[in-house]
C-alpha cells in the first residue's frame, strides 16, 4: 500500500515557467512533509518542508502547498531553471522521522 | 546544513562476500540514523532505524540478520550486508537528524552503489 504517491514519473517545462510537482496521501495521521531533488548516483538534498498547521511556505522560488483536506500537496518552482531538472520526491511523516517517500518525479527543465 | 557523508560511494564485491558501508554525520551528533535502499526507478525504503548505543528498528521484510546496522557512536552508523548476492546490487543511502524534536530535516548521505558479481 502506497501511502505516499507522486503520479506523474516525469514532467517537463520550459526555462522560466513554472514547474508544478504533485504529491497525494493516504494516511490522515502525516503531519509533517518535506521535498527533496536528488540527482542520478547522490542521496537526495532537501529543499523545503511544511508542517500540517500551514497552508504554504515559500523559500525563495520554491513554494509548497498543503491541502490536508484532500490530501495533497505540490512543490511550485518559479521561474523553473534548467539546474533544477532532478527527480523530486515527496516523504511525509507521522510525528517521528521515519519518513514514507513518494516513487518521485523527474522533471526535465528544457533550455 | 548539516553534513552526512558516506564511504564507499561505489563498492563492487563477489557474492558470498559481506560489504561494510559507513555513515558518518560530520559536523553534528546525530542520536538516530536511517539506512535506505532505492532500486533503479523506484521510491527510498526505508529498512532500518538506528540508535546509538541499541539495537536498530528494522522495517517490515527487512532482514536483521542480511543487514547488520551498527551505531556505534553519536557520529558513525555503519550497515553491513552479509553473505552479499546479486540481488543485494543496489543503491543504499544513510540520513541523520539533528533537531530534538520530532519531525524536521533529515540530511542524507551521498548514497553508495553496492553491485554484487
Amino acid at each position: 500500500d502506497q501511502q505516499v504517491k507522486q503520479n506523474s514519473p516525469s514532467l517537463s517545462v520550459q526555462e522560466g515557467r513554472i514547474s508544478i510537482l504533485n504529491c497525494d496521501y493516504t494516511n490522515s495521521m502525516f503531519d509533517y512533509f518535506l521535498w527533496y531533488k536528488k540527482y542520478p548516483a547522490e542521496g537526495p538534498t532537501f529543499l523545503i518542508s511544511i508542517s500540517s498547521i500551514k497552508d504554504k511556505n515559500e523559500d525563495g522560488r520554491f513554494t509548497v502547498f498543503l491541502n490536508k483536506s484532500a490530501k495533497h500537496l505540490s512543490l511550485h518552482i518559479v521561474p523553473s531553471q534548467p539546474g533544477d531538472s532532478a527527480v523530486y520526491f515527496c516523504a511525509a511523516s507521522a510525528g517521528t522521522y521515519k519518513y514514507i517517500f513518494g516513487t518521485g518525479t523527474r522533471l526535465k527543465v528544457l533550455a | 546544513g548539516a553534513v552526512v557523508s558516506q564511504h564507499p560511494s561505489w563498492v563492487i564485491c563477489k557474492s558470498g562476500t559481506s560489504v561494510k558501508i559507513e555513515c558518518r554525520s560530520l559536523d553534528f551528533q546525530a542520536t538516530t540514523m536511517f539506512w535506505y535502499r532505492q532500486f533503479p526507478k523506484q521510491s527510498l525504503m526505508l529498512m532500518a532505524t538506528s540508535n546509538e548505543g541499541s539495537k536498530a528498528t528494522y522495517e517490515q521484510g527487512v532482514e536483521k540478520d542480511k543487514f547488520l546496522i551498527n551505531h556505534a557512536s553519536l557520529t558513525l552508523s555503519t550497515l553491513t550486508v552479509t553473505s552479499a548476492h546479486p540481488e543485494d546490487s543496489s543503491f543504499y543511502i544513510c540520513s541523520a537528524t539533528i533537531g530534538t524534536g520530532d519531525t524536521g530535516e533529515l540530511f542524507f548521505g551521498e548514497g553508495s552503489r553496492l553491485t554484487v558479481l
